[in-house]
C-alpha cells in the first residue's frame, strides 16, 4: 500500500480563491509527522508547513492551513486567497517514528493559479 | 544564513562513468538526507547521515550507490559506473536536532546519463 496518496494529479483554481489539495497516508505508527513542500517549477523544494501527529490544533502558517484528520489520515493542504505565484507542484510528506527519520513523498499535486 | 548547497548543479556524463555529488548542509544540521527524484515523480529517499554515520541506508537501489560524511558536514554521493537509468535529480536536506523542524533541501543535481 502507498505510505502517501495525492489522488490530484492536476488543481486548478482562480486567483484569490481558496483551494484544498488532498493527502491520505497509511501509518501504524502513533507518532509521526506530516509535511508539505511547494515545488516551483524552478526544483527547489520549500517547506510550507508541519503537523504533528499528537498535536491537536491543525496547523497554520500564513495562508496554509492543515486540514488534520486524524481518524481518517487525511492532511489536506488549505491555501486561502490563492497567489499567481501559487503555482507550483505540492508534495505531501510523512515522517514515521518519533525520531529523525526519512521523509516519504507523494506524487504530488499540480497547481496552476489563473487570473 | 545559507541554506543547503549541492554541486554541481547540472552534471552530464556518458554511461559507464564515475560521478560524485556533493552537499554542503547548513550550519548546525546534524541530519543529512539524500534524495532521488524522478521526473513527474516525487522524490524517493537514498540515505540518512546523522552525524559521520549512515543511519539508514535501505534506499540506496544498488552497490553502485555509495555516500560519506567523514566529518560530519559535508557528504557526497558517489555513483559507480553510471546507467541511463540513474538519470535523476539528486535532492540534499539538512536537519536540526528539532525532529519537529522540517528538512530544509538543497537546489539539488540534475544528473544526465547519456
Amino acid at each position: 500500500a502507498q505510505k502517501i496518496t495525492q489522488t490530484q494529479p492536476g488543481m486548478f483554481v482562480q486567483e484569490k480563491e481558496a483551494v484544498t489539495l488532498d493527502c491520505t497516508y497509511d501509518t501504524s505508527d502513533q507518532s509521526y509527522g506530516l509535511f508539505w513542500y511547494k515545488q516551483p517549477s524552478s526544483g527547489e523544494m520549500i517547506f510550507l508547513i508541519y503537523q504533528g501527529s499528537y498535536d491537536e490544533q491543525n496547523a497554520t502558517e500564513g495562508r496554509y492551513s492543515l486540514n488534520f484528520q486524524k481518524a481518517r489520515k487525511s492532511a489536506n493542504l488549505v491555501i486561502s486567497a490563492s497567489q499567481l505565484g501559487d503555482s507550483a507542484m505540492y508534495f505531501c510528506a510523512m515522517r514515521e517514528g518519533a525520531g529523525f527519520q526519512k521523509l516519504v513523498f507523494g506524487t504530488g499535486t499540480r497547481l496552476l493559479v489563473s487570473p | 544564513g545559507a541554506g543547503v548547497s549541492q554541486t554541481p548543479s547540472n552534471k552530464v556524463t556518458e554511461k559507464g562513468k564515475y560521478v560524485e555529488l556533493r552537499c554542503d548542509p547548513i550550519s548546525g544540521h546534524t541530519a543529512l538526507y539524500w534524495y532521488r527524484q524522478s521526473l513527474g515523480q516525487g522524490p524517493e529517499f537514498l540515505i540518512y547521515f546523522q552525524g559521520t554515520g549512515a543511519a539508514d541506508d535501505s534506499g540506496l537501489p544498488n552497490d553502485r550507490f555509495f555516500a560519506v560524511r567523514p566529518e560530519g558536514s559535508v557528504s557526497t554521493l558517489k555513483i559507480q559506473r553510471t546507467e541511463r537509468g540513474d538519470s535523476a535529480v539528486y535532492l540534499c536536506a539538512s536537519s536540526s536536532p528539532d525532529i519537529t523542524e522540517p528538512q530544509h533541501f538543497g537546489d539539488g543535481t540534475r544528473l544526465s546519463i547519456l
